[in-house]
């Protein structure tokens, strides 16, 4: 298996404008993750799901940021728009389970930088 | 609210030193405790994990030393390397309460000096 795959892996853009990043969770992975990883705060879960449906979104700043994921192969995190303080690293992270203990295999990352 | 405290925020270790990472946690429901170990330009993965029915847990030259009264847990790095230079997450949870995922602390940046 090729892992968790995200892109892009490095995105500048200029403030207004959106943003998607994307994500390939594992084979077989039924639970998936996004987090926001700075300096100052860390690793920040934002959103995630279980058998494609989100159960807590509680971390998703604003309403500038959704998330979506129409299949269990695929998830998108959206922002717009995009301010300069949503400059950060990205993950996406699955596990093969919802409950119990959480193993998450995270993907490289995408490092957003908002000018 | 800040769930998992983590403690340095940095570490420089001479090669061969001893590593020590220290988290306290407050949700008395957390029952699996992982560390993940993340390099730089990488996403973070796992180390290693205890859960709070053992004091203590060995892999190799990693050892998690867990106190369940003091609500605290440390990763301990033994003769460290410079190549276990990276960035080292503790994270806990809950593993009956369903939706409750990780927590991760806010991490320490360890740099093994040779």
């Amino acid at each position: 298996d090729a892992g968790v795959i995200q892109s892009p892996r490095h995105e500048v853009t200029e403030m207004g404008q959106e943003v998607t990043l994307r994500c390939k969770p594992i084979s077989g992975h039924n639970s998936l993750f996004w987090y926001r990883q700075t300096m100052m705060r860390g690793l920040e879960l934002l959103i995630y799901f279980n058998n494609n449906v989100p159960i807590d979104d509680s971390g998703m700043p604003e309403d500038r940021f959704s998330a979506k994921m129409p299949n269990a192969s695929f998830s998108t995190l959206k922002i717009q728009p995009s301010e300069p303080r949503d400059s950060a690293v990205y993950f996406c992270a699955s596990s093969s389970t919802g409950y119990g203990a959480n193993v998450l295999t995270f993907g490289a990352g995408s490092r957003l930088t908002v000018l | 609210q800040q769930q998992v405290k983590q403690s340095p925020q940095s570490l420089i270790v001479q090669k061969g030193g001893i590593s020590i990472i220290n988290c306290a946690y407050e949700n008395t429901a957390f029952d699996y405790f992982p560390w993940y170990q993340q390099f730089p330009g990488k996403g973070p993965a796992l180390l290693i994990a205890i859960r709070p029915d053992v004091s203590e847990k060995k892999e190799g030259r990693f050892t998690i030393s867990f106190n369940k009264s003091a609500k605290q847990f440390s990763l301990h790095i033994m003769d460290s390397q410079p190549g276990d230079s990276a960035t080292y997450f503790c994270a806990a949870e809950s593993e009956n309460s369903g939706n409750t995922p990780l927590v991760f602390g806010k991490g320490t940046r360890l740099s093994v000096i040779a």
